[in-house]
């Protein structure tokens, strides 16, 4: 595709089930990012991996999420036992290097019960 | 790591006037600025970016300026239209590092 594509654009889950966010970055692209985005919020950093190197993780708000990139590719983000506090807009971006255009996927709209 | 921070977080200008946003940076290795746009419901988008070896950068009716020494850059919006009315995130990165949002800037333009 042209774009950052990402999937699901909507899911809705019930508290305390597993989640799986998918991204399909830009072909090319080194370096991808995920962001969480709460409504009327800014963009909350999550994670950052580029090429071959150990992923920033810093950001991540505990040990339930986790993500993986395969083959330089494809991310998920994984969010273990859900909590309420997790429904937000999940952002994937992908950019040919840390200093060059990150283009931002549509978003997955996570909504916990 | 990066801090960013960016002000105001709102801004209400009328049609036509200028509008301006603020940001301060932390580390002095960061060399890239680029500046996203995001509408009401989309995803956001970038609208102008420059690097740490020029000082200001113009695209029609957007500006960027760059401070290195005083660690600041600026979004510039002169004759401002309603479909400016977005909210604006600079951000910051360097060779090492990862791409640092500022908080945002609700900007309203008002008829």
């Amino acid at each position: 595709g042209a774009g950052v594509s990402q999937s699901p654009s909507n899911k809705v889950t019930e508290k305390g089930k597993d989640v799986e966010l998918r991204c399909d970055p830009i072909s090319g692209h080194t370096a991808l990012y995920w962001y969480r985005q709460s409504l009327g919020q800014g963009l909350e950093f999550l994670i950052y991996f580029q090429g071959n190197s150990a992923p920033d993780k810093s950001g991540l708000p505990s040990d339930r999420f986790s993500a993986e990139r395969t083959g330089g590719s494809v991310s998920t983000l994984t969010i273990q036992r859900t909590q309420q506090e997790d429904s937000a807009v999940y952002l994937c971006a992908s950019s040919l290097s840390q200093r060059s255009e990150a283009f931002f996927g549509q978003g997955t709209r996570l909504t916990v019960v | 790591g990066e801090n960013v921070e960016q002000h105001p977080s709102t801004l209400s200008v009328q049609e036509g006037d200028s509008a301006v946003i603020k940001c301060t940076y932390s580390d002095s290795a960061s060399n890239y600025f680029p500046w996203y746009k995001q509408e009401l419901g989309k995803r956001p988008q970038l609208i102008i970016d420059i690097r740490s070896n020029v000082g200001e950068k113009k695209d029609q009716r957007i500006a960027v300026t760059l401070n290195k020494t005083a660690k600041h850059f600026s979004l510039h919006i002169t004759e401002t239209q309603p479909e400016d009315s977005a909210v604006y995130f600079c951000a910051a990165t360097g060779t090492a590092s990862k791409l640092t949002f500022g908080t945002g800037t609700r900007l309203q333009v008002t008829l």
